[in-house]
């Protein structure tokens, strides 16, 4: 079975601060992982995707994540918040058959002026 | 493109109403997707269609019908809905189901009120 726990329900930043969501994992293989963004009344996007390749993934609009297979994380980064980033964020783990998602509790960000 | 439409936007309908919700993707994937999303959660699969053919059904009860006319609309069918079926129904789309990088790309959604 495979699950993902995000840390923190919440996050609170300033804008230029940096961000950075916790997401550790369980997964009894080696995993697929992705970061979805969902702004407010929208669909999903995908941020980032580890797909055993190198290990710290550089997405979209300036996120990157690092896997840690020691520690089974999984942590999303960005190093200057902007406003924009305001929306909420789902860390994912990808079970091979039938390529179904394991999504986390999500994370809400809020970015403050 | 490199989009998934869906249709309606919203969409509002009593207990006794038939509707539907329409999902399309012109990126040549095989495998497409309905969840539903509650609100302030993750969202919940609910079908899996690969290669047009129902391949996961993840116990959804049978007032939800999928079709899959042909690989890029995907249709939920909705018959007898119950206010708690209230949610946003997203739809997404992937090239396959199996390998390493088969992404979910997922449209903007439906926002559906039961009332």
């Amino acid at each position: 079975a495979q699950s993902v726990t995000q840390l923190d329900s919440h996050v609170s930043v300033s804008e230029g601060t940096p961000v950075l969501l916790r997401c550790n994992y369980s997964s009894s293989y080696s995993p697929s992982l992705f970061w979805y963004v969902q702004h407010p009344n929208k669909g999903l996007q995908l941020l980032l995707k580890y797909t055993s390749a190198a290990t710290l993934v550089k997405g979209i609009n300036g996120f990157e994540a690092e896997f840690k297979k020691s520690e089974t994380s999984f942590h999303l980064t960005k190093p200057s918040a902007h406003m924009s980033d305001a929306a909420e964020y789902f860390c994912v783990v990808r079970k091979a058959a039938g390529n179904k998602l394991t999504f986390g509790g999500g994370t809400r960000v809020l970015v403050k002026p | 493109d490199t989009e998934v439409t869906q249709t309606p936007k919203h969409l509002v309908m009593g207990m006794t109403n038939k509707k539907s919700l329409k999902c399309e993707q012109h990126m040549g994937h095989r495998a497409m997707y309905w969840y539903k999303q509650k609100a302030k959660k993750p969202p919940e699969l609910m079908f899996v269609y690969s290669y047009e053919k129902l391949s996961i059904n993840e116990s959804v009860p049978s007032r939800f019908s999928p079709e899959c006319p042909n690989s890029s609309l995907l249709n939920l069918h909705l018959h007898a809905l119950q206010p708690e079926d209230s949610a946003l129904y997203l739809c997404a789309s992937s090239q396959g189901t199996s390998g390493s990088s088969n992404e979910q790309f997922f449209g903007p959604g439906t926002r559906l009120t039961v009332l």
